[in-house]
């Protein structure tokens, strides 16, 4: 099956400041690469997305990269803001299921 | 514009009891699956379901079983509740294709 891989664990960065998620995954399969921000005691809520045949997508502040020879996607996140702190999951569909990453918890300091 | 619906929010049971949680979909949505999220840690996919029918299912034990209703609503019910089981449960939506949006969960804590 697959096997999704999330760093860091933690992050803190400044206010202003750029944030970057790394993920891995081993299913050369899996086709469509999600990332979901979880707040404390809220639903995961889908920010961005990429599939398979796409090396790059951005959506305002935040922006996902995907290199499928490599198998590993990331988040960044440009000019961080309090209200980008949450929990950051990325996610990886192999057409069966989502494999989840263990997520990371981002604290953006004011 | 209704989100997915989870029902309840909290749930508490005790060790060797049954329980049934509920997810209403997004509508016009067809596909339900459920996840698992222990704290601290990604979920887990528990079950999809598509068109009433059973798509997949994760490494869950029997104990876990689902179904999905000719509204596209679904349960998922858990029987002989052991500690572990506690976990925040997870339901999510979509029309078929990859996206997927969650519900707000059922808080399950198992004394």
């Amino acid at each position: 099956g697959e096997n999704v891989e999330q760093h860091p664990s933690t992050l803190s960065v400044q206010e202003g400041d750029s944030a970057v998620i790394k993920c891995t995954y081993s299913d050369s399969a899996s086709n469509y690469f999600p990332w979901y921000k979880q707040e404390l005691g809220k639903r995961p809520q889908l920010i961005i997305d990429i599939r398979s045949n796409v090396g790059e997508k951005k959506d305002q502040r935040i922006a996902v990269t995907l290199n499928k020879t490599a198998k590993h996607f990331s988040l960044h996140i440009t000019e961080t803001q309090p209200e980008d702190s949450a929990v950051y999951f990325c996610a990886a569909n192999n057409g069966n299921q989502f494999y989840f990453g263990t997520g990371t918890s981002l604290t953006v300091i004011p | 514009d209704a989100g997915v619906t989870q029902s309840p929010t909290h749930l508490i049971k005790t060790r060797g009891q049954q329980v049934t949680l509920r997810c209403s979909p997004i509508s016009g949505h067809k596909s339900v699956s459920w996840y698992q999220q222990v704290l601290g840690q990604g979920p887990q996919f528990i079950f999809q379901y598509y068109e009433k029918e059973e798509r997949g299912r994760g490494n869950f034990p029997d104990r876990f079983s689902a179904r999905q209703f000719p509204n596209y609503s679904s349960e998922l019910n858990v029987n002989a509740l052991l500690l572990g089981d506690s976990a925040l449960y997870l339901c999510a939506s979509s029309l078929g294709t990859p996206e997927a949006f969650f519900g707000q969960g059922t808080r399950l804590t198992v004394v």
